[in-house]
């Protein structure tokens, strides 16, 4: 079940940075939170994970809470291709774990 | 990365009748995973269908509405059984790759497959 709170749906202009937030108050020491995307029609895409330390890959950041209730998913420079849904999900890094999916964020970057 | 196939992409379908749908891996996997996205929804997990034994499915959904079948590493097949309009949704197969990432939680997800109930 999922175990993550993400407001709804959010803006962000064109050039600037996106920061998404994700509330996972519950989570337990040993589960990992993802970051998945979903643009229209297509299946879900991966884009980031971490566990207790600041994460950055060439698609975004992510930044976790010292207390790891929270996270917040970065798009340094959001273009108008980032608009999505996206997905944060928290589950334990064993091989076969299933992913459960929130509600997500509607993410909708303006020119 | 794991490429995924699905088919057929999208298709119309009468009331009580049944549809297999097919997700072909470009690589062994171990663990796949059906989806299910009702218009304007989440996903939602329908199963998970492992190689060599029977599928390992959700609390609400059974095995008699949506059968699974494992036969290889490399392809799954879900059927929606006796369907009706509330199984109308787009069915996604994913997996999780296990030699360039295993064990870090990186998904792969076929495009899906557009089902409509009429």
């Amino acid at each position: 079940d999922a175990k993550t709170t993400q407001p709804p749906s959010m803006d962000c202009a064109e050039g600037r940075a996106a920061n998404l937030p994700c509330n996972h108050s519950t989570i337990s020491g040993n589960e990992y939170v993802y970051w998945y995307r979903q643009i229209h029609s297509q299946g879900p895409q991966y884009i980031i994970h971490g566990l207790k330390n600041n994460e950055t890959n060439e698609m975004a950041s992510l930044t976790i809470t010292e207390d790891r209730k929270s996270s917040t998913l970065i798009l340094p420079h959001a273009t108008l291709r980032d608009t999505a849904v996206y997905y944060c999900i928290v589950r334990v890094a064993t091989f076969g774990n299933q992913f459960y999916f929130g509600t997500g964020t509607s993410l909708t970057v303006i020119p | 990365s794991a490429v995924i196939s699905q088919k057929p992409s999208r298709d119309i379908c009468q009331r009580g009748t049944s549809l297999t749908i097919q997700c072909q891996v470009d690589s062994q996997v171990t663990m796949m995973f059906w989806y299910r996205q009702q218009p304007g929804q989440s996903l939602t997990l329908i199963a998970t269908a492992n190689q060599g034994s029977e599928a390992t499915y959700e609390s609400g959904f059974v095995i008699d509405k949506f059968p699974i079948s494992r036969p290889n590493l490399t392809f799954s097949t879900l059927t929606v059984s006796n369907m009706s309009p509330e199984d109308s949704s787009i069915y996604l197969c994913s997996v999780e790759d296990d030699w360039d990432a295993p064990g870090t939680g990186e998904l792969f997800f076929g495009e899906g497959s557009r089902l409509t109930v009429l």
